[in-house]
């Protein structure tokens, strides 16, 4: 069966610090990947999306980054956090774009 | 750009009471999907509607797909405490095919 894996589950992190969250998935090859952030209350804002190795497609511009060096691995990165990039952030893997979606148990990430 | 709404945002009732969720797309959508997220959880698939006019139950949770495909229910009757929680559907966006979300019903059931 399938399994994706998100780590940390907590971070905190001074202003200015480079971030780098790792989401891997299990038990499935070429999945469609998928980096969420979510604010306290709020809904899911859709951040990078990837088909395949090497191919990352960015929703809103912002202070992140995100990369897939292999194929079940996927990487949301930023050189220097602001205090607005705290949130929940949340990996999701799907077979094809628009099928369901199975996320991660997630980062909570705060800025200080 | 294309958009799906919810409403309400946030729901309170008594445990026993009924709860519907609604969820409405600015276009035609090719499936419906609905999410459960529990408090300091992530997001689990409910379920997938794709028929004009589906409906799905389960358990306690009926799904309905409109005859437009264009909006969806949520009820849940008799809720229970279990049920808490914040309830999202989301729709694949008619150009790129990626999911786009509602805002979310969340859910409170007083004992």
């Amino acid at each position: 069966s399938q399994t994706i894996h998100q780590w940390p589950a907590t971070l905190v992190q001074p202003v200015g610090s480079p971030l780098s969250l790792e989401c891997t998935v299990e038990g499935t090859s070429n999945p469609n990947l998928y980096w969420y952030r979510q604010a306290a209350g709020r809904g899911l804002q859709l951040l990078f999306y990837s088909v395949g190795i090497g191919q990352i497609s960015s929703e809103v511009p912002q202070n992140l980054s995100a990369s897939r060096p292999q194929d079940r691995q996927f990487i949301l990165s930023s050189k220097k956090l602001l205090l607005s990039d705290s949130g929940f952030y949340l990996c999701a893997w799907s077979v094809t774009i628009g099928t369901e979606a199975f996320f991660g148990q997630g980062t909570r990430l705060t800025v200080v | 750009g294309q958009q799906v709404m919810q409403i309400p945002q946030y729901q309170h009732v008594q445990e026993g009471e009924d709860f519907t969720t609604y969820c409405n797309s600015s276009t035609t959508l090719s499936n419906i999907q609905w999410y459960k997220q529990r408090p300091g959880g992530h997001p689990v698939f409910l379920i997938q509607l794709v028929k004009s006019g589906e409906v799905k139950k389960q358990k306690r949770l009926t799904f309905q797909f409109g005859e437009a495909k264009k909006n969806s229910s949520l009820h849940i009757t008799a809720t229970q405490t279990t049920d808490v929680g914040t309830y999202f559907c989301a729709g694949p966006g008619s150009n790129t095919g990626k999911l786009i979300f509602g805002q979310g019903t969340t859910l409170q059931v007083k004992p």
